[in-house]
């Protein structure tokens, strides 16, 4: 049961424009949310977190947006680099939990063409 | 500060034989996690530990097992391996193993199973 999807497998973006990467969620106890950028033959690296208390976080060219009513999240990219190709896992985790247990989208491929 | 080390990084083995692959955390780091990823289903979560204990475990069969060791290091086994069972194994490392507390992955293990 994948509680955490990524619905688009690629997402192919021009040099300097946006990317938007989509993240949605079915269990709303998930409470803190975040993004992760995998380079191949590298473990995932976080890129950028954000909490069910805010519906937005920024961190340099890289910002996420929450909709908790529609439990969905996003990953803005501005402008784009070809350094940001990488595969892009969201995960989702429950603090009230307590526990380490994360749960994974299957990630998007981002292409950004020079 | 070195970061997480997962040794080895490939393997070959045949269907019903076993694995063992180990992961070193980041020093001071008490919390291992364990993550199968293979194509198209992202990071499955495998097992959590801490403090040589397992705390949370994902829908894995009973092949797959796991220790920690009282300097944090982590071992995962894989028993009667199966073909389906060829994936990258990830380890990630925190602090204490709090939902809000960033994991830190190691490179990666590729386990191919023939």
């Amino acid at each position: 049961d994948q509680q955490v999807k990524q619905n688009s497998p690629s997402l192919s973006v021009q040099e300097g424009r946006i990317s938007i990467l989509n993240c949605d969620y079915t269990n709303s106890m998930f409470d803190y949310f975040l993004w992760y950028k995998k380079y191949p033959a590298e473990g995932p690296t976080f890129l950028i977190s954000i909490s069910s208390i805010k519906d937005k976080n920024e961190d340099g060219r890289f910002t996420v947006f929450l909709n908790k009513s529609a439990k969905h999240l996003s990953l803005h990219i501005v402008p784009s680099q070809p350094g940001d190709s990488a595969v892009y896992f969201c995960a989702a985790s429950a603090i009230g939990f307590g526990f380490n247990k994360f749960y994974f989208g299957s990630g998007t491929k981002l292409n950004v063409k020079p | 500060k070195a970061g997480v080390t997962q040794t080895p990084r490939y393997l070959i083995k045949t269907r019903g034989q076993q694995v063992t692959l180990s992961c070193s955390p980041i020093s001071g780091h008490r919390s291992v996690s364990w993550y199968q990823q293979t194509p198209g289903q992202g990071l499955q979560f495998l097992f959590e530990y801490f403090s040589e204990t397992q705390r949370n475990k994902g829908n894995f069969p009973g092949r797959f097992s796991g220790r920690q060791f009282s300097n944090s290091r982590s071992e995962m086994n894989v028993s009667t391996l199966e073909l389906g069972d060829s994936a990258l194994y990830l380890c990630a490392s925190s602090l204490d193993g709090r939902g809000g507390n960033e994991q830190f992955f190691g490179p990666g293990t590729r386990l191919t199973v023939l």
